[in-house]
């Protein structure tokens, strides 16, 4: 199975600063990883596809990006509405694996 | 408008059985994989199954592997959730997964709101 490795486990934040939270996948997934974001008692929404696809309606501020088999959630400016749980998952093949989540809190 | 609808949750003992329903609405429900993901209580995501098109074939995970069958009704654009043999660490919101693309690509764009499962004597 293909691990998804995240970090960090949390992170605090000010408003209009720029966070980066990480995947590390335990094989080459070729790019096939996207980013969720989770609020409380929500479902998760997709932000990101294909590693660099922003999902639409996405605000721009979300980006990814990838270097071999990290992979990368950027966000710019960050909002209040940004605060929530941020996961990774590969979608390259089955099992399809989550990374363990990323708490942002925003200051 | 694309809607999925879970039902069926609740409280169950364990070593007993439980189906979960999710009715899709909005779009051309056999045109698509489905998928159960959960999320245990202050956890991360975990997927559970997959179901290809006309439900020829299905994906697992390790941990259900053996115990939960998904399947599909396409007339009734019902998804389902056969769980049998419930065990604690299976006590989760399970969520209703449709992918984006129609290809089967597992990326998920529209979810459930969630049921709440909980195994417990």
């Amino acid at each position: 199975d293909i691990q998804m490795t995240q970090s960090p486990a949390s992170l605090s934040a000010s408003l209009g600063e720029t966070v980066s939270i990480e995947c590390l996948a335990s094989e080459d997934i070729y790019s096939n990883l996207a980013w969720y974001q989770q609020k409380p008692g929500k479902s998760p929404q997709l932000l990101i596809y294909y590693a660099s696809s922003l999902q639409d309606g996405v605000p721009s501020r979300f980006s990814g990006s990838e270097s071999g088999t990290q992979y990368s959630l950027e966000i710019n400016s960050l909002q209040p509405e940004d605060e929530g749980d941020y996961f990774c998952q590969q979608s390259y093949k089955f099992p399809l694996t989550f990374g363990s989540g990323t708490k942002l809190e925003i200051k | 408008e694309v809607q999925l609808v879970e039902s069926g949750g609740g409280l169950v003992q364990p070593g007993r059985s439980m189906k979960l329903s999710c009715a899709a609405s909005g779009f051309t429900f056999s045109d698509y994989y489905m998928a159960w993901v959960r999320q245990a209580p202050k956890k991360g995501l975990e997927w559970v199954a997959s179901i290809s098109y006309e439900g020829s074939s299905t994906y697992y995970g390790d941990s259900v592997k053996g115990r939960f069958t998904i399947s599909r009704d396409n007339a009734k654009s019902t998804l389902y959730l056969q769980m049998n043999s419930l065990r604690s660490e299976d006590t989760a919101t399970y969520y209703c997964a449709r992918p984006r693309f129609a290809t089967g690509i597992p990326i998920f764009d529209y979810w459930g709101q969630g049921v709440m499962v909980t195994v417990s004597s």
